[in-house]
């Protein structure tokens, strides 16, 4: 097992832009989270899957925050009408439900120009 | 929510030194990790603690549940240990939030 997989690692894109990003958890776990983490900053929570049920979403930051696990596997964030604040690094973590250890990706920084 | 404080926020040492990095929450939890943020901004995994002690190599953590801390020792400092080290903590019941993170400590090791 590779880990959990984050694509892209960079984005960079202009105010009002729609940007989707991806993950692919750890192969056996059935929990994945999307965490936000700002300059300076630790991670933020933002909303967490059991399989492909989205069991917290009330910490998103906006509607224009929205996230899928389709099939239970992957994951989508998608942030639309981008703006200058959202600039940040968008981190994505898995664990197993019985045990909540979780293990992070590499991350996608995002830069809204 | 729960809050969580880590002590000190920046710390400086030379090399072969030892470090102990503390981590207060304020609420019961089930879930506390600890994690080291390289350069390139990966959260590695040290250590699973909600209790108990733990040892890997140079490091090691201790947890006290019942008086909600955290400790992180690194011992025999290297340059390689700088970077940022996280405690996140969370409790998983019914509708299991994620992890809630310090601001985390700043360590430099200096050659």
């Amino acid at each position: 097992d590779t880990g959990v997989s984050q694509n892209p690692r960079h984005k960079i894109t202009k105010r009002g832009q729609n940007v989707t990003f991806r993950c692919d958890p750890i192969s056996e776990h059935n929990r994945l989270y999307w965490y936000r983490q700002t300059l300076g900053q630790g991670p933020e929570f933002l909303t967490y899957f059991q399989n492909e049920a989205q069991l917290e979403k009330s910490r998103l930051l906006s509607d224009r925050f929205s996230a899928e696990r389709p099939k239970g596997s992957f994951s989508t964030l998608e942030i639309q009408r981008t703006e200058q604040g959202d600039s940040a690094m968008y981190l994505c973590a898995s664990s197993l439900a019985w045990r909540g250890e979780a293990f992070f990706g590499q991350g996608t920084r995002l830069t809204v120009v | 929510g729960i809050q969580v404080e880590q002590s000190p926020p920046d710390l400086i040492l030379q090399e072969g030194a030892n470090s102990t990095l503390r981590c207060n929450f304020s609420d019961s939890v089930n879930n506390l990790q600890w994690f080291h943020q390289n350069p390139w901004g990966q959260l590695i995994n040290l250590f699973y603690i909600p209790s108990g002690t733990k040892q890997n190599g140079r490091l090691s953590a201790t947890t006290v549940a019942t008086e909600r801390y955290s400790l992180l020792y690194i011992s025999s400092s290297q340059t390689t240990d700088s970077g940022v080290y996280f405690c996140a903590v969370g409790y998983s019941g019914g509708g299991a939030d994620g992890l809630t993170f310090g601001k985390g400590t700043h360590l430099i090791i200096q050659p």
